[in-house]
C-alpha cells in the first residue's frame, strides 16, 4: 500500500454508538492531521500530531477523541455524536510542517442518524 | 482563523476552454498550494508555490504566487472532462498550519 489509507470509507452510526476511524500513512512522514469537510465550508483542522504528540486541538468537542500510537497510524474515536457531525473526515500526513504539502487520504464519509 | 476566499465558487465550461480561478487572503502567506478533489476522494496536490511572483506549471495547469503574497491564481488550459472536480487553494504562514479555501467547483461540458 502507498500513500495515506483511511478506513472505513463509509460509516453510518447512531447517536449513542461508539466507533473509530483509522488512518495509516506509508510515506515515512512525521506529522498527521484530522480534517472535517462539510459542504460549502473550508476544510476544518481538528487535530495535529507531530512526532506522535498532539500539538494542536482546534477546540473540537470532546465527543471526538484522537489517538496516535505511532508515526504511521492515527485514529479518531467517536462517541455520542450529533447529526451535525455528519461530514467527510479526511486524514492527512506531512513531513515536518508540510511545506511541500499535505498528502490526504480518501476520507471516511460519516453519517450520524 | 485565516479566511481564504476563492472565486468563482463554481464554473461550467465547454470542453477545450481555458479556466481561471483565484484565491485571496487578508494575510500574507509564504507558501501557496493548489489541490484538486474528485468526488468521493481526498484532495490531491497539484502545484506548490514558494516565492512571490513565482509561476509554476504542471501539464496544462499553471499557478502563480501573487506579488502581494496575499493571493494566488490557477489556470487550466484546453480543459478536458477529467478536469471536473473541486479545486482548493491553501496558504501557509511559516510555523503554522495550512488554511484552505472553500473551493471552486469545475464542470466541463463535453
Amino acid at each position: 500500500e502507498t500513500g495515506v489509507t483511511q478506513t472505513p470509507r463509509h460509516l453510518v452510526m447512531g447517536m449513542t454508538n461508539k466507533k473509530s476511524l483509522k488512518c495509516e500513512q506509508h510515506l515515512g512522514h512525521n506529522a498527521m492531521y484530522w480534517y472535517k469537510q462539510s459542504a460549502k465550508k473550508p476544510l476544518e483542522l481538528m487535530f495535529v500530531y507531530s512526532l506522535e504528540e498532539r500539538v494542536e486541538n482546534n477546540s473540537v468537542p470532546s465527543r471526538f477523541s484522537p489517538e496516535c500510537p505511532n508515526s504511521s497510524h492515527l485514529f479518531l474515536h467517536l462517541h455520542t455524536l450529533q447529526p451535525e457531525d455528519s461530514a467527510l473526515y479526511l486524514c492527512a500526513s506531512s513531513q515536518g510542517q508540510g511545506g511541500y504539502g499535505y498528502t490526504f487520504g480518501s476520507g471516511t464519509r460519516l453519517t450520524v442518524v | 482563523g485565516q479566511q481564504l476566499n476563492q472565486s468563482p465558487q463554481s464554473m461550467f465550461i465547454q470542453e477545450g476552454e481555458d479556466v481561471s480561478m483565484n484565491c485571496t487572503s487578508s494575510s500574507i502567506f509564504n507558501t501557496w498550494l493548489w489541490y484538486k478533489q474528485d468526488p468521493g476522494e481526498g484532495p490531491v496536490l497539484l502545484i506548490a508555490l514558494y516565492k512571490a511572483g513565482e509561476l509554476t506549471s504542471n501539464g496544462r495547469l499553471t499557478a502563480q504566487f501573487g506579488i502581494t503574497r496575499k493571493d494566488s491564481f490557477l489556470n487550466i488550459s484546453a480543459s478536458i472532462p477529467s478536469d471536473v472536480g473541486i479545486y482548493f487553494c491553501a496558504g501557509q504562514i511559516p510555523g503554522n498550519q495550512f488554511y484552505f479555501g472553500t473551493g471552486t467547483s469545475l464542470t466541463v461540458i463535453p
